[in-house]
């Protein structure tokens, strides 16, 4: 069965610093991987997915991640964190053809940007 | 283009009570997912109806159903609430809803039962 983990429930980091989210994922079948920003009291918004093709892919507001079929990781970067950046990150997989609409999220890392 | 909205945002209900919820999806989406979103639990899987047809359903009680209209605009309901229904639900609308496409999410129904 596929699963998301995400390490770290909490992350902190200095307004200007790296931004590193961690998501492992296993899956029996090729993954296509998601990272979604939940802010509060709002609804999820997509960052970026992966597919097939590039292994690094660019979403918005500047974040990327990178899929490691090795490692079965797809972690979430973004080079200079912005204060306007701390929320809840969700990292998910979408299980397979056959379980159509079904995304399957990892419990969520927030992050806290301090000035 | 107007993306996915979701009606009421807030509901307080008493146990043992009904609730409905709706999810218009994004104009030319057919596919509609429900999830259910709590601290302990997280982001759960509920169902997803494509051409009014529920396609694919999470592990919930029977109490949780749902249907979609031919303009594909969706409710969820919820019978004989219970304390642990309490929760964020979101709705999620996808092209088709099969993997490669991402989900858009709607801002949510934020339930409290009481």
């Amino acid at each position: 069965a596929q699963s998301v983990t995400q390490l770290g429930s909490h992350v902190s980091v200095s307004e200007g610093a790296l931004v590193l989210l961690r998501c492992n994922y296993s899956s029996s079948v090729p993954p296509y991987l998601f990272w979604y920003v939940q802010y509060p009291n709002q609804g999820l918004q997509l960052l970026l997915k992966y597919t097939t093709g590039a292994t690094l892919v660019k979403g918005i507001n500047g974040f990327e991640a990178e899929f490691k079929k090795s490692e079965t990781s797809f972690h979430l970067t973004k080079p200079s964190a912005h204060m306007s950046d701390a929320a809840e990150y969700f990292c998910a997989v979408s299980p397979g053809s056959s379980n159509t609409g079904k995304l399957i999220f990892g419990q969520g890392t927030t992050l806290q940007v301090k000035p | 283009k107007a993306g996915v909205t979701q009606t009421p945002r807030y509901l307080i209900k008493t146990r043992g009570q009904q609730v409905t919820l709706s999810c218009s999806p994004i104009s030319g989406h057919r596919s509609v997912s429900w999830y259910q979103q709590t601290p302990g639990q997280g982001l759960q899987f509920l169902f997803e109806y494509f051409s009014e047809t529920q396609r694919n359903k999470g592990n919930f009680p029977g109490r949780f159903s749902g249907r979609q209209f031919s303009n594909s605009r969706s409710e969820m309901n919820v019978s004989t609430l219970e304390l642990g229904d309490s929760a964020l639900y979101l709705c999620a609308s996808s092209f088709t809803g099969t993997s490669s496409y991402e989900q858009y999410f709607g801002p949510g129904t934020r339930l409290t039962v009481t």
